[in-house]
């Protein structure tokens, strides 16, 4: 069966610091992968997507950027965080194809508060 | 542009029904789906329609009109643990997923 990874599951981090959340996914290849962000009372923000390796789209500019330098592996980094970037980071996957039912399942949740 | 509504709150009473409404609007158009989340946890995959009708699972259905832009789920027989936020996505022509900011259950015993 198919397991989605991530950690770390919460940090605190100061602003202008550094980030690295990292998402694995188990029991299937060449999986779509995501990273969103959830704020409160507000709708799952697509921060970015990868069909593949090295393949990532960015769906909004930010300080954000994304990596997968594995097939399993997706990885959100920023060089320098932002008050504005704390919130609740879902890593994803789906089996890959254009089929419609394309359902995401998601990792546990990353929750970052910066200071 | 691209938009889904739902109500931010309703509250039902264990054992009771409750329908929880999403009118959506997107570019193209490629199905819906529902996803419950409880507090603090990950989203999880309820149910997806693409075709007009009623999709049942169990406790849980779901209704799609097209023509409306409208989707309803339903929750029968209400039990505590379903208290949880209940998450409505379009599916649009590109088969990105655009997210309503969830309608928060509230059971009361």
């Amino acid at each position: 069966s198919q397991t989605i990874h991530q950690w770390p599951a919460t940090l605190v981090q100061p602003v202008g610091s550094p980030l690295s959340l990292e998402c694995t996914v188990e029991g299937t290849s060449n999986p779509n992968l995501y990273w969103y962000r959830q704020a409160a009372g507000r709708g799952l923000q697509l921060l970015f997507y990868s069909v593949g390796i090295g393949q990532i789209s960015s769906e909004v500019p930010q300080n954000l950027s994304a990596s997968r330098p594995q097939d399993r592996q997706f990885i959100l980094s920023s060089k320098k965080l932002l008050l504005s970037d704390s919130g609740f980071y879902l890593c994803a996957w789906s089996p890959l194809g254009d089929s419609g039912a394309n359902v995401l399942t998601f990792g546990a949740g990353s929750r970052l508060t910066v200071l | 542009g691209q938009n889904i509504d739902q109500p931010t709150e309703m509250t039902a009473t264990e054992g009771a029904i409750v329908q929880i409404n999403c009118t959506y609007q997107t570019s193209g158009f490629n199905g819906l789906f529902w996803y419950q989340q409880h507090a603090g946890e990950a989203p999880t995959f309820l149910s997806y329609n693409v075709l007009d009708g009623l999709e049942e699972k169990g406790r849980f259905s779901s209704f799609l009109s097209r023509s409306k832009g409208y989707s309803y789920l339903l929750l029968k027989e209400l039990q505590m643990k379903d208290s949880a936020s209940y998450l409505c996505a379009g599916s649009d022509s590109n088969y990105q997923l655009i997210w309503g900011a969830g309608t928060k259950l509230i059971i009361k015993p």
